[in-house]
C-alpha cells in the first residue's frame, strides 16, 4: 500500500510542451522533496518543501516550478521541456524538515521526444 | 561543504558471500550518516542511519554499517548476502549548516550471482 503516490509512472511528452508531475503522500510528513535520476546524474537534489513553503530550490531553471496546493501535496510542473529533461522523477517526504529518514516515491519517468 | 564518496561503481559478489559496500565522506562537523536501497525500477528505501553512540548501526534484512570517524568512512556490511540483495545502494550524508539537506554519493550496484 504506497503511502506516496506519484502519478503517473511513465510519462512521453513532446519537446517544447509542458507537463505536471503529480505527488501525494499519505505518511503525515510536513516535509517533501523532488528529486531526479538519469544516466547522467545518479541522484539529483532539485526542492524541498516544508509546510507548503519553499525550502530550498536547487535547481537552476526556472522551467521547473513546485506546487503544492495542500500539506500533503508537491507537484512538478515542467514547461519548454527539453530532451536532457528525460529522467525518473522521485517525490519525497520526510516527518520534518531535515530528517534524515527520507521515504520516496515510486518515481515517474519522463520520457522527452 | 560535505562530499560523500562511493568509490565502487560495481560490486559483484555470489549469493551468500559476505559484502562491504564503502562509503567516504569529508566533513569536519557533526552528521547524520545514512544508507538507502533502491531495486530496479523502484524509489529509494531507507536502511540505516548513524548520528552519534555504538558506531555499529544494525539495518534492516541483516545490514548494519560502521562509523569510522578516523576513516571518514560508513561501510555498509552483510554477512551473507542473499538474491533479493541486487539493488544500487546510495549513502548520504547530512549536517545542520546545510539544513540537513542529504548529501548523496553515487551509489554502487551490487550484483549476486547464484
Amino acid at each position: 500500500d504506497p503511502k506516496i503516490i506519484q502519478k503517473p509512472k511513465y510519462l512521453v511528452a513532446v519537446t517544447g510542451s509542458e507537463k505536471i508531475l503529480i505527488c501525494e503522500q499519505y505518511l503525515g510528513h510536513n516535509a517533501m522533496y523532488w528529486y531526479r535520476q538519469s544516466a547522467k546524474k545518479p541522484l539529483e537534489f532539485m526542492f524541498s518543501y516544508s509546510y507548503q513553503k519553499l525550502m530550498d530550490n536547487q535547481t537552476a531553471s526556472s522551467r521547473f516550478q513546485p506546487q503544492s496546493s495542500k500539506k500533503n501535496h508537491l507537484d512538478l510542473q515542467i514547461t519548454a521541456l527539453k530532451p536532457d529533461d528525460s529522467a525518473t522523477y522521485f517525490c519525497a517526504s520526510s516527518q520534518d524538515p531535515g530528517g534524515t529518514e527520507v521515504f520516496f516515491g515510486k518515481g515517474t519517468r519522463l520520457t522527452v521526444v | 561543504t560535505q562530499t560523500v564518496s562511493q568509490s565502487d561503481a560495481h560490486v559483484t559478489v555470489f549469493e551468500g558471500d559476505s559484502v562491504e559496500l564503502r562509503c567516504n565522506y569529508s566533513y569536519g562537523g557533526s552528521i547524520y550518516l545514512s544508507w538507502y536501497i533502491q531495486h530496479h525500477g523502484r524509489g529509494l528505501q531507507f536502511l540505516l542511519k548513524y548520528y552519534s553512540g555504538n558506531p555499529v548501526v544494525q539495518g534492516v534484512n541483516g545490514f548494519k554499517a560502521e562509523f569510522s570517524k578516523s576513516d571518514s568512512s560508513f561501510h555498509l556490511r552483510k554477512a551473507s548476502v542473499h538474491w533479493s540483495d541486487s539493488a544500487v545502494y546510495f549513502c548520504a550524508v547530512s549536517a545542520w549548516d546545510s539544513n540537513y539537506q542529504l548529501i548523496w554519493g553515487s551509489g554502487t550496484k551490487l550484483i549476486i550471482k547464484p
